[in-house]
């Protein structure tokens, strides 16, 4: 079973929806967790830390679930510059020590 | 600006011709990193760096040398590359400081071993 797994999509959706991800993770000691967002060919930024009470972040909405060992990015009224590959990344027992999912690709359309 | 610099970007080389691409950051970072990405795998750590003199595998080591001489640089050696090392590889830094910022990862430097 991976570390972090992603569902890779696509996801194509028109601009103005409301998108979601979800990322399952299997190390139940992990202790941080976070979204990162890789543009084609370009290196991954950090979109959100996630938090065990949920987060929020203008139109995302970061989410952790420790029973099911899941992490969820929700993204209301898309944009067309939110087109991007989004990885989820699971920050382990030891520091500095990052596990990413393979990413999920989202694509806005018009 | 604070950043992480890659250096080559792009570089294709032969089989067994050593090679070292380069990282360096401005932001004072006691941490570095360096990962590969390949289509469906994801990002791979290759190996990590506490500190100065202070070096650990992640999960690819094989194939990778690494040394933390300065604070601020942080090497990828390749001393014999082969095909399957053909990869986009990153270099990423981060405070050991207060709360989790994130990593700054540099633009990535394209491999191709042929």
């Amino acid at each position: 079973r991976k570390e972090v797994e992603q569902d890779p999509g696509p996801f194509n959706v028109p601009e103005g929806a409301t998108v979601a991800f979800n990322c399952t993770y299997s190390n139940s000691a992990s202790q941080s967790f976070f979204w990162y967002r890789q543009d084609c060919r370009k290196e991954p930024k950090l979109l959100m830390s996630v938090y065990s009470s949920g987060n929020e972040d203008g139109r995302f909405t970061a989410q952790l679930n420790r029973a099911s060992q899941y992490i969820s990015l929700l993204i209301r009224d898309s944009k067309l510059s939110d087109s991007a590959t989004y990885l989820c990344v699971e920050g382990g027992t030891s520091y500095g020590k990052l596990t990413f999912g393979q990413g999920t690709i989202l694509t806005v359309h018009p | 600006e604070a950043q992480v610099t890659q250096n080559p970007r792009y570089l294709i080389t032969v089989t067994g011709k050593k090679l070292t691409v380069t990282c360096s950051q401005n932001m004072n970072h006691e941490y570095m990193s360096w990962y590969r990405q390949d289509p469906g795998l994801g990002l791979r750590q290759i190996y990590y760096s506490m500190n100065v003199e202070v070096t650990d595998k992640g999960d690819v080591p094989e194939g990778y040398k690494v040394s933390r001489k300065e604070k601020r640089n942080f090497p990828l050696i390749l001393e014999s590359p082969s095909p399957n090392q053909t990869s986009l590889y990153f270099c990423a830094s981060t405070s050991l400081q207060g709360s989790y910022y994130g990593y700054t990862f540099g633009s990535g430097t394209r491999l191709t071993v042929v």
